[in-house]
């Protein structure tokens, strides 16, 4: 079974420029995550999926962050227009629509490296 | 607000001394705690989780953690460690019974000499 694949790996942009992420959750999960790693910081959480609906975005530093899932399936996540602070690793995630005995594992994707110049 | 502390940043250890890892968590409500590892160039993944039953769980490569309540707190452990186990280490904590967002430490880089 396939994991969670990002798209990209690595990503080089300038200050200002656009640049789009995209995370394919594992078959068959309602749930996908985006996170993200600052450098030598901890991993913090963006925003929830359950399906196409954004079910928790408390995470999102701004407006310049744009995150989708049409269908269901994949999800991209846009940053228009870049800034320096937004280099880091990001990561997305996927489990499954129930929870079993109160637990519910998150699959991680490898993560985009994206560095703004 | 909800939080996880690791107590340290950087481990350096030789091969078969023992392994601890601190972590606390602040996080009101029944929690389920995880310990996540990524090794050099791979993906994150689960090394081992707590979500009910007995304080004293077991991972994968003969890792432990043991949860004390009383003491929010979810310490790694493993008594002799290998070379192999040079990664990062983050420990992580989100909502019993929730397909809630998870929230980690900082992380901690163990490094071992051969």
């Amino acid at each position: 079974e396939a994991g969670v694949t990002q798209f990209p790996s690595h990503s080089v942009i300038e200050k200002g420029q656009t640049v789009t992420l995209r995370c394919d959750p594992i078959s068959g999960h309602d749930n996908l995550y985006w996170y993200r790693r600052v450098m030598g910081k901890e991993i913090k959480f963006l925003l929830h999926f359950v399906k196409e609906s954004k079910q928790d975005e408390s995470g999102m530093p701004n407006n310049r962050f744009l995150a989708e899932r049409t269908g269901g399936t994949y999800s991209t996540l846009k940053v228009q227009p870049a800034e320096l602070e937004d280099s880091g690793v990001y990561f997305c995630a996927s489990s499954q629509a129930r929870t079993s005995g109160g637990y519910n594992e998150q699959f991680f994707g490898p993560g985009t490296r994206l560095t703004v110049l | 607000a909800q939080s996880v502390s690791q107590h340290n940043h950087h481990v350096i250890l030789s091969e078969a001394a023992s392994l601890e890892l601190g972590c606390n968590y602040s996080y009101g409500g029944t929690v389920n705690l995880f310990w996540y590892v990524q090794y050099p160039g791979q993906h994150l993944q689960l090394l081992l989780k707590y979500f009910s039953g007995d304080p004293l769980v077991k991972g994968i490569k003969g890792f432990e953690a043991e949860f004390i309540k009383s003491k929010f707190s979810f310490n790694l452990r493993k008594p002799s460690v290998q070379w192999s186990d040079t990664a990062e280490y983050f420990c992580a904590v989100n909502q019993y019974s929730s397909a809630s967002k998870i929230i980690f430490g900082s992380g901690t880089r163990l490094s071992i000499r051969p």
